[in-house]
């Protein structure tokens, strides 16, 4: 049973260029979070993706935006870097979003550095 | 709004050592849930336990124990037993309504165990 994957593994930019991570979630699961993690603290929330629609939003400007697919893979693209976007990249997949807190699984993440 | 306060930056034992994580939350929620990560050098966050607010029975899984205290909004994690490979950055989480099902996380708390 294959877990959260996510690719690449490590990426480095330059500002102003555009990335994009990619994630399939574990089998069976149907939505995909994405997350930022800077070095030292805990993970950010930035948008959910459920039934290719984005279901809810964090606190993140326009710059980042996502796209989940047919078969629940997802992309998070992110456009005119800046230096402050470097940090760890989580994907997370679980079931169906509802009135209860399903469990995420997290994938290994992608490391984005920018320069 | 909800909130999740981890207080120990870095522990450090020796190795067979009992250790506690705190973690203590805030929410208007009356039914919420919390959770621990573990997150070792490889970055991948791994699930370790879900507990909702209705449930106040402490757990033990092996060498890991949670105790649940509503009371002082607490839910902590012991490892007993220490060993090298539980050195990691530990994260306790929150979520319910008051957050739209969105994970609240602390800013973890990072366990060295040394030989």
């Amino acid at each position: 049973d294959a877990g959260v994957t996510q690719s690449p593994t490590h990426l480095i930019k330059t500002r102003g260029q555009q990335v994009t991570l990619r994630c399939s979630p574990k089998s069976g699961h149907d939505t995909v979070s994405w997350y930022q993690q800077a070095l030292g603290q805990g993970p950010q929330f930035i948008f959910q993706y459920y039934e290719e629609e984005e279901r809810q939003r964090g606190n993140f400007p326009d710059r980042f935006s996502g796209h989940q697919f047919p078969n629940y893979s997802s992309e998070l693209n992110v456009n005119a870097l800046l230096l402050g976007d470097s940090a760890l990249y989580l994907c997370a997949s679980s079931l169906e979003p509802g009135r209860t807190a399903n469990i995420q699984y997290f994938g290994a993440g992608t490391r984005l550095s920018v320069l | 709004a909800q909130k999740v306060t981890q207080a120990q930056t870095e522990i450090s034992v020796v190795e067979k050592e009992d250790v506690t994580l705190d973690c203590v939350y805030e929410t208007r929620d009356t039914t919420y849930y919390l959770f621990w990560y573990k997150q070792p050098p490889s970055g991948e966050l791994v699930f370790l336990i879900r507990r909702n607010s209705f449930d106040e029975q402490n757990e033990i899984s092996g060498r890991y124990s949670w105790n649940f205290q509503k009371s002082t909004s607490s839910f902590n994690f012991t490892i007993t037993a220490s060993q090298v490979v539980d050195s990691a950055v530990y994260f306790c989480a929150l979520t319910g309504m008051d957050s739209n099902y969105q994970l609240i996380w602390g800013a973890g708390t990072k366990l060295i165990i040394k030989p």
